[in-house]
């Protein structure tokens, strides 16, 4: 198992577009997280999975974006009609049920929008 | 709400020097204290954590104390090495299955 994988790595686009980002966590782990982490900032919870129900969204989590987990496994975030403001990194973490706390955070998508 | 507090970066010390990164949260109730650390290119990882009052977590020289009558949880290492110039982000969280409040994170850099 190669860890938490996020595509792609960077996107740039330009405001008013759509863009997706994909999440693939750890094969093993039921449970998905969704971070943005804007520049001099920490990560800010934006969503989470427990296999495909989304139990819990932030009021960070406009009605421009949505989150999917079809079928339990990879996830998907989709940001519509973007705005300058949502230029950051989208990071996803992924956890065991059994784990203590055993967060695997993937190495991000940074989302610049011209 | 819940908060985290820590010491604005960039900090620059020299190899061999003793660390202490500041950390400060605000809690309604008795959460889990972590620090996180993201290496350049990479993603978060989970340094150490401490899950209760007195506890003190450990890892690669690094310790850190949950002192809640101070509400804090300081990073400590008694001699940084290059190899631990990173951003650190000290954080808590009420059970495994919640999210996890972070701090603005420090960035640390160490000088041979």
């Amino acid at each position: 198992d190669t860890g938490v994988s996020q595509d792609p790595r960077h996107k740039i686009t330009k405001r008013g577009q759509n863009v997706t980002f994909r999440c693939d966590p750890i094969s093993e782990h039921n449970r998905l997280y969704w971070y943005r982490q804007t520049l001099g900032q920490g990560p800010e919870f934006l969503t989470y999975f427990q296999n495909e129900a989304q139990l819990e969204k932030s009021r960070l989590l406009s009605d421009r974006f949505s989150a999917e987990r079809p079928k339990g496994s990879f996830s998907t975030l989709e940001i519509q009609r973007t705005e300058q403001g949502d230029s950051a990194m989208y990071l996803c973490a992924s956890s065991s049920t059994m784990a203590d706390y055993g967060y695997t955070f993937g190495s991000g998508t940074r989302l610049t929008v011209v | 709400g819940d908060s985290v507090t820590q010491m604005e970066g960039p900090v620059t010390l020299s190899e061999e020097a003793f660390l202490t990164i500041n950390c400060t949260y605000t809690a309604t109730g008795y959460p889990s204290l972590f620090w996180y650390v993201q290496y350049p290119g990479e993603g978060l990882q989970l340094l150490l954590k401490a899950t209760k009052a007195d506890d003190k977590g450990s890892n690669k020289g690094f310790e850190a104390t949950y002192r809640k009558e101070t509400t804090s949880f300081h990073l400590e290492k008694g001699s940084v090495q290059v190899s631990d110039s990173a951003v650190y982000f000290c954080a808590l969280s009420y059970s495994s299955a919640s999210k996890i409040i972070f701090g603005s994170g420090t960035r640390l850099s160490i000088r041979p």
